[in-house]
């Protein structure tokens, strides 16, 4: 079972614009973090946020999570063709990260 | 600093040989994960080291697959022997464990192991 799952599955936007991707989990968490990959790659870490935490940025990205409803989201501001990657969300149970199917994002230059 | 290393790179066998995957993870990093991911999903939890200790394999297939860490370093993952639905991209990954940032665990992944299986 996957812990947490984002939305939509597959996002494509013009460069400049921002992208936003929705995550959803079922249990409690330590934190949650956000991860990127890029095709053939390995994951890349972006952003941690504390499940005592509700908003976090970091450069271009904010992140929200709201563990009332068990959902986190990911903004990317000003978005840029290198930005076009799969993003995925991992909620952290005790250790254990548990990835959802990820969005895949296209940025059109 | 190197990453975490994984090889081979790539590997193409026939079903029911045995292969095997070699990861080394980032120096100091006690906790080490080996994922497997296919094609357009997120990666799946297989197994879990603390050290040398495996807290969590719930999820790996034991009747095929098995996995070592050493004196709690370098980890291999072998398939004994390969089936079809084997093939996708294994993904070693490591994080420092509980210190600092106690409970932060942020991983940090190799580029990955692709398995074709014919």
């Amino acid at each position: 079972s996957q812990q947490g799952e984002e939305d939509p599955q597959a996002l494509s936007i013009q460069e400049g614009e921002n992208a936003t991707m929705n995550c959803s989990y079922k249990t409690s968490i330590n934190n949650l973090q956000w991860y990127r990959q890029n095709s053939g790659r390995g994951l890349v870490h972006l952003i941690l946020i504390r499940s005592n935490e509700r908003e976090k940025h970091s450069g271009r990205l904010r992140v929200t999570l709201d563990t009332s409803k068990k959902s986190s989201s990911l903004l990317i501001t000003a978005s840029r063709a290198a930005d076009t990657a799969s993003y995925f969300c991992a909620p952290n149970q005790g250790g254990k990260l548990i990835f959802g199917q990820g969005t895949e994002l296209s940025v059109k230059p | 600093e190197a990453g975490v290393v994984q090889s081979p790179r790539y590997k193409i066998i026939e079903k029911k040989q045995p292969v095997a995957f070699w990861c080394n993870p980032i120096s100091g990093h006690n906790t080490l994960y080996w994922y497997r991911q296919n094609l357009g999903q997120g990666p799946e939890l297989l197994i879990r080291y603390e050290n040398e200790e495996a807290v969590d394999d719930s999820q790996l297939p034991k009747d095929r697959f098995s996995a070592e860490r050493l004196k709690g370093v370098d980890s291999t993952l072998k398939i004994q022997p390969a089936e079809l639905g084997d093939s996708a991209v294994y993904l070693c990954a490591s994080s420092p464990g509980q210190g600092v940032l106690s409970g932060a665990n942020v991983l940090t992944f190799g580029a990955g192991s692709r398995l074709t299986v014919l």
